[in-house]
């Protein structure tokens, strides 16, 4: 099942704009990672933001987290057309054997026009 | 360094056949982690293994297996396959131990059409 769902689910904007994206889970979490993914390919680390960060930035890239209200949102500023890609939230969840696991988001499709 | 290498890249196989998909991860890393992506979805866990060791199964069929080898490269078997089983399959390596889910870097994956 999917932990978190994004919104929204397709963002069409101009090349030099700002691109937001938003993201809801439902249980507690230690760290909240942003994905970003090619069509079809790999997925591609951004951002790691833990449980007791508000917000954090990273080049082009600022996210926030607010666990009272379990949301995040990962903002692109100033996006390229090259940004084009569809962005995923993640949370982090322990497994019985020890381990863990990341639950993904639905994510957002995010197009950037020229 | 080279990435996490998966393969093969892309297959085709028949409803009730077996499909074995391989991971190299980074070297270095020993967590290697498995992800099932269906079109238009996120990727959804399938497998955890941290030195050799299965650290935790997601909510897939017995039909799913998976093994992680001295070399910390692993294999993911999938028996049986069933049209649903169609999906990008991707690999994920970490430093991290068992302990903490830091950054995952993916492979491409492998695409597996089920007909």
């Amino acid at each position: 099942s999917q932990q978190g769902e994004e919104d929204p689910q397709a963002l069409s904007i101009q090349e030099g704009e700002n691109a937001t994206m938003n993201c809801s889970y439902k249980t507690s979490i230690n760290n909240l990672q942003w994905y970003r993914q090619n069509s079809g390919r790999g997925l591609v680390h951004l951002i790691l933001i833990r449980s007791n960060e508000r917000e954090k930035h990273s080049g082009r890239l600022r996210v926030t987290l607010d666990t009272s209200k379990k949301s995040s949102s990962l903002l692109i500023t100033a996006s390229r057309a090259a940004d084009t890609a569809s962005y995923f939230c993640a949370t982090d969840a322990r497994l019985t054997g020890g381990g863990n696991k990341l639950t993904f988001g639905t994510g957002t499709q995010l197009k950037v026009e020229l | 360094d080279a990435g996490v290498t998966q393969s093969p890249t892309h297959l085709i196989k028949t409803r009730g056949q077996q499909v074995t998909l391989r991971c190299s991860p980074i070297s270095g890393h020993k967590s290697v982690s498995w992800y099932q992506q269906v079109l238009g979805q996120g990727p959804q866990f399938i497998f955890q293994y941290y030195e050799k060791e299965e650290r935790g199964r997601g909510n897939f069929p017995d039909r799913f297996s998976a093994r992680q080898f001295p070399n910390y490269s692993s294999e993911l078997n999938v028996n049986a396959l069933l049209l649903g089983d169609s999906a990008l399959y991707l690999c994920a390596s970490s430093r991290q131990g068992a302990k903490n889910t830091g950054e995952l870097f993916f492979g491409e994956g492998s695409r597996l059409t089920v007909l």
